[in-house]
């Protein structure tokens, strides 16, 4: 079966510092990556997403980057913190193909603050 | 393009109540739609989707949903809420490689 694993699942970082989150999946190939964001108050924002190795499609220009160095290895990162980057991080894996009936499956979270 | 609207950011019902989460959607294609469940500080759950054939779909925990093309809605029921039900609500419509998600529903229910 496959399975999705997001970490850390709660981060403090002070403003400046940079961000690494990292999600892996197993038990798939070549599935489509997403990360998205739940600030308080807020629905979810699709940040990023890939359909392959090394191709990712940014929703959102912000100072948040991302990278798909392995098949089902998606990163999240930022060389510099901002206040407004706090919030609840979700990654998911599925949707394969255009208008697929395939639902998303998600990880756990990461509780983000930044100080 | 595809859409997805949530009538109603927030519900509060008793036990035992009905639960009626809104949903209306836009789409350029025939749908895919989907809703999803969020306890707090969890990632969300499918609870059941629609693609094609029977309109009336059931899901986990006792829910289900309706599809109404002459009404562009998937609203989300249950017969009898349940404590555990307490949770957001997120409906869902598929697009180019992504999902489209609405601004969600929280769900309240009260003893």
């Amino acid at each position: 079966s496959q399975t999705i694993h997001q970490w850390p699942a709660t981060l403090v970082q002070p403003v400046g510092s940079p961000l690494s989150l990292e999600c892996t999946v197993e038990g798939t190939s070549n599935p489509n990556l997403y990360w998205y964001r739940q600030a308080a108050g807020r629905g979810l924002q699709l940040l990023f997403y890939s359909v392959g190795i090394g191709q990712i499609s940014s929703e959102v220009p912000q100072n948040l980057s991302a990278s798909r160095p392995q098949d089902r290895q998606f990163i999240l990162s930022s060389k510099k913190l901002l206040l407004s980057d706090s919030g609840f991080y979700l990654c998911a894996w599925g949707g394969i193909g255009t208008h697929s009936n395939s639902p998303l499956h998600f990880g756990n979270g990461t509780r983000l603050t930044v100080t | 393009a595809q859409s997805v609207t949530q009538l109603g950011s927030h519900v509060s019902v008793s036990e035992g109540a009905l639960v009626l989460l809104r949903c209306n959607y836009s789409s350029s294609v025939p749908p895919y739609l989907f809703w999803y469940v969020q306890y707090p500080n969890q990632g969300l759950q499918l609870l059941l989707k629609y693609t094609t054939g029977a309109t009336l779909v059931k899901g986990i925990n006792g829910f289900e949903a309706e599809f109404k093309k002459s009404e562009t809605s998937f609203h989300l029921t249950k017969p009898s809420a349940h404590m555990s039900d307490a949770a957001e609500y997120f409906c869902a419509v598929s697009g180019t490689d992504k999902l489209i998600f609405g601004t969600g529903t929280r769900l309240q229910v009260f003893p």
